[in-house]
């Protein structure tokens, strides 16, 4: 079965830029989109088709998908962004998740 | 405002059923696929099915394939998870999500959430 394979944490300073990785097989070839959960609360959808910012999501947020890994940066990162990230895509109509990102801004 | 709200779960004993409902409102129900994706305590996403606009189509994850069964009634804008031979490990906060486009598809994402429903499996 297909794997997203994610680094179990990152941090980062505020006001700097944060990358989360996720790599899977051929992943370049398969959109991905990634979803922000704060404790206690539900996924939101942060990008979606490698590259697209739903409404009201700010523009620190971006994504790009290239070769085995799609990488989710957040610009200027600020203390409410801290929280869980996941990437998603789909496989043999499917959908798999990343294991997920705690991502602490300290 | 668009909403999903998740009801069904609860405490059931392993090898008995379940079933949850979802209740959407606020959206035109019937142009977009739904899912179902559950949350195990501390743990990650996992989804577990989803179904087209029509019905047409249904799809699972292995974990759950043969076990669980998504349905809709776009006539009450309610997307439902027949859950049978629950088993400890379908212990999860079970999220119903809405697709972006009416078909299961690899552009697809998941744009609107509930809040969940809490399934504990347990004797």
């Amino acid at each position: 079965s297909y794997e997203l394979t994610q680094p179990p944490s990152v941090s980062v300073s505020p006001g700097q830029t944060a990358s989360i990785t996720c790599s899977g097989d051929k992943l370049g070839n398969k959109y991905t989109c990634w979803y922000q959960q704060k404790p206690g609360q539900s996924p939101v959808l942060v990008i979606y088709q490698d590259t697209k910012r739903p409404s009201g999501i700010p523009e620190r947020f971006s994504g790009s998908n290239s070769g085995n890994t799609a990488t989710l940066t957040i610009s200027g990162t600020q203390a409410m962004d801290e929280a869980d990230f996941y990437c998603q895509a789909w496989d043999s109509s499917t959908v798999v998740f990343g294991g997920g990102t705690k991502l602490t801004v300290l | 405002e668009v909403q999903l709200v998740e009801s069904g779960g609860g405490l059931v004993q392993p090898g008995r059923s379940l079933r949850l409902s979802c209740a959407a409102s606020g959206l035109t129900f019937d142009d977009y696929a739904m899912n179902w994706v559950r949350q195990a305590p501390g743990k990650g996403l996992e989804w577990v099915s989803g179904i087209t606009w029509n019905s047409g189509n249904e799809a699972y994850a292995d974990s759950v394939k043969g076990r669980f069964s998504i349905s809709r009634d776009n006539a009450k804008n309610s997307l439902y998870l027949q859950m049978n031979s629950l088993r400890a490990e379908d212990t999860a906060l079970y999220y119903c999500a809405k697709g972006m486009y009416q078909q299961l598809e690899p552009r697809d994402a998941f744009d609107i959430w509930g809040q969940g429903t809490k399934v504990t499996v347990s004797s």
